[in-house]
Formats: structure tokens, C-alpha cells, sequence
């Protein structure tokens, strides 16, 4: 079964930091990984996505994410965060098959401080 | 506007009652979901549907119903075998796997 692991629960960072944020899955075929953020008060969106190719993908908002299959990672990164990244993000895997299944991690709480 | 209509916003549940959560979409989207989010625990997924009269059970479908009539809909239903059931509630949708658009929510609370 597929599972996703966030190892960070809450992250406070001054503004100006660099961001990485964990994300490990655990499926052994081919899999679609995404992550998305939830800012206060708004819907979850959609923030970049990985299905084949570049494993270094970009997202909005300056985001970018790495694909590391024999880590089976796809660990988000900023290089300098805003007091506006201040959400709530999730990592998420579809297995790449043809099953629409999307799973999430539980979630890491960023907090920047102006 | 094309997206995701969830209601009601709130909703509360008594003892030993059944209540459904609405959720509409007009995107022409295939796949519908419908999730769990509580505090600390991310999003759990209850139930899937990739096509219309079919569906799936995700990880938590124990004490739900669901049912997928129509493409437009997917109603789920929390059953009184569902002995922990506030939380907040999202629905979402999907053409093509993993670009989901999510509802604005249900929070249910027990009376």
C-alpha cells in the first residue's frame, strides 16, 4: 500500500531562509508525487508536480522539488522564503498506474517570521 | 464559475444519525474524492471514484457511504457506524491523476 511520510510536523524560519521540507513514500512501481499548499483561509492548491522526466521539477512561487528515486524522496525547497509562505504543506503520491488513488502526508506547518 | 460546491459548510450530526455532505462539480472531471482532514493527521482519503457507478474505498472508509449516480456528484454519507466523525471534510476532483481542485469543506460536529 502506498504511504507518505512528512518528517517535519511545524518549521519556524526568518524570512530571507532557505526552505527544504521532507517527504518520503513508500511504493515500489512507478509513481506521480506532488505537493501542495494550503494558505490560511484558502483552498489547497496545487503547488508542482512530478510525473516522468527532469527529476528537478519547479513549481509557483519560486518552489521547486527533487525527485530522488533510490531515496524514494521529493523533498521541497526554497532558497529564500517569504512571511506570504507561511501555509500548510502537503506531500502527495499516486501510484503511476492507472488507479486514480492520491494519497497525502499529514502535513508540515511552516510559520515565517517577518 | 467551473469548480467544486461542497454543503453545507456546517453541519451537525446527533447521536445514532445519518448525514449526507453534498458535493457538486462542473469541471467534466472524471475522478472525485473525498477526504478527511483533522488537525496533526493531514488528509486521509475515504473514498474514490474514477467513473460514474464506480468506486473505490480509501484508507478510512469504515462508518461512509458513498455513491456516484451522476458524474457531476458524489454524496457522501456518514453513517452511526462511524463512532469519531468530526472533522472537517474535502471534496475533491480530478481530470487526470493528481491535479485535484478541492471544495471549500464541511466541518460535521456531534451534537
Amino acid at each position: 500500500a502506498q504511504s507518505v511520510s512528512q518528517h517535519n510536523h511545524h518549521v519556524i524560519l526568518s524570512e530571507a531562509a532557505s526552505l527544504e521540507l521532507g517527504c518520503n513514500y513508500s511504493y515500489g512501481g512507478t509513481v506521480n508525487l506532488f505537493w501542495y499548499v494550503q494558505y490560511p483561509g484558502q483552498h489547497l492548491q496545487l503547488l508542482l508536480k512530478y510525473f516522468s522526466g527532469d527529476p528537478l521539477v519547479k513549481g509557483i512561487k519560486g518552489f521547486e522539488a527533487e525527485f530522488i528515486k533510490s531515496k524514494f524522496s521529493f523533498n521541497l525547497r526554497k532558497p529564500s522564503v517569504q512571511w506570504s509562505d507561511t501555509a500548510e504543506y502537503f506531500c502527495a503520491v499516486n501510484a503511476g498506474n492507472r488507479d486514480d488513488k492520491i494519497i497525502f502526508g499529514k502535513g508540515t506547518r511552516l510559520h515565517i517570521l517577518p | 464559475d467551473g469548480g467544486i460546491t461542497q454543503s453545507p459548510k456546517y453541519l451537525f450530526r446527533k447521536e445514532g444519525q445519518n448525514v449526507t455532505l453534498s458535493c457538486e462539480q462542473n469541471l467534466n472531471h472524471d475522478a472525485m474524492y473525498w477526504y478527511r482532514q483533522d488537525p496533526g493527521q493531514g488528509l486521509r482519503l475515504i473514498y474514490y471514484s474514477q467513473i460514474v457507478n464506480d468506486f473505490q474505498k480509501g484508507d478510512i472508509a469504515e462508518g461512509y457511504s458513498v455513491s456516484r449516480e451522476k458524474k457531476e456528484s458524489f454524496p457522501l454519507t456518514v453513517t452511526s457506524a462511524q463512532k469519531n466523525p468530526t472533522a472537517f471534510y474535502l471534496c475533491a476532483s480530478s481530470s487526470s491523476a493528481g491535479k485535484l481542485f478541492f471544495g471549500s469543506g464541511t466541518q460535521l460536529s456531534v451534537l
